[in-house]
């Protein structure tokens, strides 16, 4: 299948600070990708669509200044978490469309 | 809101077919059945998907009912790696598609 990757694959950062996560399709070009976060022992959150070129669509509920999304190329999408608290400590898994979706191998963030 | 329903958990002994229901009674008919898994602190892996047919690919087998209310995910012969949570999702087959996930089947392979 498609190749996805992420990085960091894990941070901690003291709270206050703004952390980035990077997504890349490795194989393929996606013009559209997604964010998703899970708490433990939780399903996955869609957080927002990411779209090359254009700005993010946030789902209902998620604050779009605190996740800033940037899709700049084709390969890119950036989630920076900014301002970051304990409460968003998080796994934070990023997708991205070919003829499935594939999914990146996530990033577990703490928060301090 | 995630369009299925699927058990919690369930339990199968390794080598033995695991059957993993879902119902989706509100399928639309232009919305597919995809089948995720995700091992413990990993991303989701693709599975399978269908429309209305059955599927079958080297990962498992994908029956469909024929009014498509709901499906079985088959995994021919489990194996301890099988261990996972489960998605059933139903979506439609577009570019901008959001895949929305629901809680899941836990499956455990036993030895």
């Amino acid at each position: 299948g498609a190749v996805v990757s992420q990085h960091p694959s894990w941070v901690i950062c003291k709270s206050g600070t703004s952390v980035k996560i990077e997504c890349r399709s490795l194989d393929f070009q996606a013009t559209t990708m997604f964010w998703y976060r899970q708490f433990p022992k939780q399903s996955l959150m869609l957080m927002a669509t990411s779209n090359e070129g254009s700005k993010a669509t946030y789902e209902q509920g998620v604050e779009k200044d605190k996740f800033l999304i940037n899709h700049a190329s084709l390969t890119l999408s950036t989630l920076t978490v900014t301002s970051a608290h304990p409460e968003d400590s998080s796994f934070y898994i990023c997708s991205a469309r070919r003829d499935e979706q594939f999914f990146g191998p996530g990033t577990r963030l703490t928060v301090l | 809101d995630a369009k299925t329903t699927q058990p919690p958990s369930m339990d199968c002994a390794e080598g033995r077919a695991a059957n993993l229901p879902c119902n989706h009674s509100t399928i639309s008919g232009n919305e597919y059945v995809y089948w995720y898994r995700q091992i413990h602190s990993q991303g989701p892996q693709y599975i399978i998907h269908g429309l209305k047919n059955n599927e079958t690919n080297e990962m498992a087998s994908l029956i469909i009912t024929e009014d498509r209310k709901s499906s079985t995910l088959i995994l021919p012969h489990a194996t301890l790696r099988d261990t996972a949570v489960y998605y059933c999702i139903v979506a439609p087959y577009n570019q901008g598609g959001k895949l929305i996930f629901g809680q899941g089947t836990e499956l455990s392979v036993k030895p």
